[in-house]
């Protein structure tokens, strides 16, 4: 009965790699987002998703692309890792009717790029 | 632009004493406001949040906050805290299309 799922939680690749992580959430909202974590823990806004409207934070590198299958998925693919890529992603959604704009938050993915 | 300054990277209470963790935040009309805890390891555990009505919002675990808007403020208090309260804790700012505006995170350290 998990809300705001992530696959996989750990991600160990080598620089120059493709790599995919997942999100899933079964808790019917409509708007979902990625930040990421940095290694001072600070977060920041990536992408948020709601209705096939991507917003992007414009200093998210053009390597990192959102994709949305259906309202529940929102899945994150970065071409051409780099070392500076590595970090926590945090998947999260909302739903604009709640009107208090609070978002639940997935468990987050490490990625290691060495 | 919206923004969360949290001026305190770290605090140390003793196991007991009464916390308060401060925040401070820019935005532009009504803020809609966040605290969130993160233990090592782990995700983000909202604590409570404010949008509107009474600016005293208790949250879980014991925690409350308060919106102070003249002051552009919503402080974090715990009354007397446990060892199983250190963690990283976030304040944040907005929603909606944009996303939410974290702060810097407070470090909370817990002494016996």
């Amino acid at each position: 009965d998990t809300a705001v799922s992530q696959t996989p939680k750990y991600l160990v690749t080598q620089m120059g790699n493709d790599k995919s992580i997942k999100c899933e959430q079964n808790l019917g909202h409509d708007t979902m987002y990625w930040y990421k974590q940095d290694s001072k823990k600070f977060l920041k806004i990536m992408f948020s998703y709601n209705n096939k409207e991507l917003i992007i934070n414009e200093t998210v590198p053009n390597r990192f692309s959102p994709k949305s299958p259906d309202k529940a998925h929102l899945n994150l693919h970065i071409n051409s890792l780099e070392l500076g890529d590595s970090a926590v992603y945090f998947c999260a959604s909302t739903t604009r009717l709640a009107g208090d704009n609070e978002q639940f938050f997935g468990p987050g993915t490490r990625l290691t790029v060495l | 632009a919206q923004s969360v300054t949290q001026p305190d990277i770290h605090i140390t209470v003793s196991e007991g004493a009464s916390l308060e963790l401060r925040c401070n935040y820019s935005y532009g009309a009504t803020p809609y406001l966040f605290w969130y805890v993160q233990s090592p390891g782990q995700g983000l555990q909202l604590l409570l949040k404010y949008f509107s009505g009474d600016t005293l919002v208790q949250g879980i675990k014991g925690f409350e906050a308060e919106f102070k808007r003249s002051q552009s403020s919503f402080n974090l208090r715990k009354p007397s805290v446990h060892w199983s309260d250190a963690a990283e804790y976030f304040c944040a700012v907005g929603g909606g299309a944009d996303g939410l505006t974290f702060g810097k995170g407070t470090h909370l350290i817990i002494q016996p």
